[in-house]
C-alpha cells in the first residue's frame, strides 16, 4: 500500500497561471516532506522542502503548504513558465534510526502551455 | 562539480549475467541510496546505507546485492538479473543531518 499518493498523473496549464500539485500521506509519523522535480533522462533534483512544525514555505515562485489534520500537501508554482514542464514527485521522511529514508509518491507530469 | 555519478546510464543484458551499477558522490555524504523508478509506482527505495560497512534492506530489495567499501561508492549488484528487474534505476546521496538527497542521471536496465 503506497503511503505517499499523488492522484493527478498529468497537469496541463497555460503560461502565467497557477499550477497546483497535490499528494496526500497515510503514515502519521512523516515529518518532513519534500518536492523533487525531474525532467527526461535526468535525475530528479530537490526544489522545496516543509518541516511538519510548519504549514508553509516560500521559495520564489514555488510555494509549498501542508495541512497535517488531512495528512495532505501541494506545492503551487506562481506564475508557471514551459520550463517548469516536468514531472514532480512529492517525498516523504520519517527521522528514525534508520536514517533518512525517503518515501516517494507516483509522480505528477506537469506540461506548461505557451 | 558537486555530483552524483552512475555507470553506465543505458544497459540490455540477458536473464542470469550477473551484472554491477556503479555509483560515485564527490560530496563526502554519509548516506547513500538506490532506487528504482517505475511507471505509476514512483522511486522505490532498494537498499540505502547510512556510512561505511553499514548497510540495510529497502522496501524492494529482492534479487539486489549492495556494497559500501568506501565512503564514495555504493554499487548495485543484480546476481541473476531477471525481466522484472527492467526498471530505470537511481542511485543518491546525501549529509546524514539532511534529506535533500542528490540524485545521479539514472541507469535504464533491461533485462531480456
Amino acid at each position: 500500500d503506497q503511503q505517499v499518493k499523488q492522484n493527478s498523473p498529468s497537469l496541463s496549464v497555460q503560461e502565467g497561471r497557477i499550477s497546483i500539485l497535490n499528494c496526500d500521506y497515510t503514515n502519521s509519523m512523516f515529518d518532513y516532506f519534500l518536492w523533487y522535480k525531474k525532467y527526461p533522462a535526468e535525475g530528479p533534483t530537490f526544489l522545496i522542502s516543509i518541516s511538519s512544525i510548519k504549514d508553509k514555505n516560500e521559495d520564489g515562485r514555488f510555494t509549498v503548504f501542508l495541512n497535517k489534520s488531512a495528512k495532505h500537501l501541494s506545492l503551487h508554482i506562481v506564475p508557471s513558465q514551459p520550463g517548469d514542464s516536468a514531472v514532480y514527485f512529492c517525498a516523504a521522511s520519517a527521522r528514525n534510526n534508520a536514517g533518512n529514508m525517503l518515501t516517494f509518491g507516483g509522480g505528477t507530469r506537469l506540461m506548461v502551455k505557451p | 562539480e558537486a555530483q552524483v555519478t552512475q555507470n553506465p546510464r543505458y544497459l540490455i543484458t540477458v536473464t542470469g549475467k550477473k551484472l554491477t551499477v556503479t555509483c560515485s558522490q564527490n560530496m563526502n555524504h554519509e548516506y547513500m541510496s538506490w532506487y528504482r523508478q517505475d511507471p505509476g509506482l514512483g522511486l522505490r527505495q532498494i537498499y540505502y546505507s547510512m556510512n561505511v560497512e553499514v548497510t540495510d534492506k529497502g522496501d524492494v530489495p529482492e534479487g539486489y546485492k549492495v556494497s559500501r567499501k568506501e565512503k564514495r561508492n555504493f554499487p548495485l549488484i543484480l546476481e541473476s538479473p531477471s525481466p522484472n528487474q527492467t526498471s530505470l534505476y537511481f542511485c543518491a546521496s546525501s549529509l546524514w543531518d539532511r534529506t535533500e538527497a542528490f540524485f545521479g542521471q539514472g541507469t535504464r536496465l533491461t533485462v531480456v
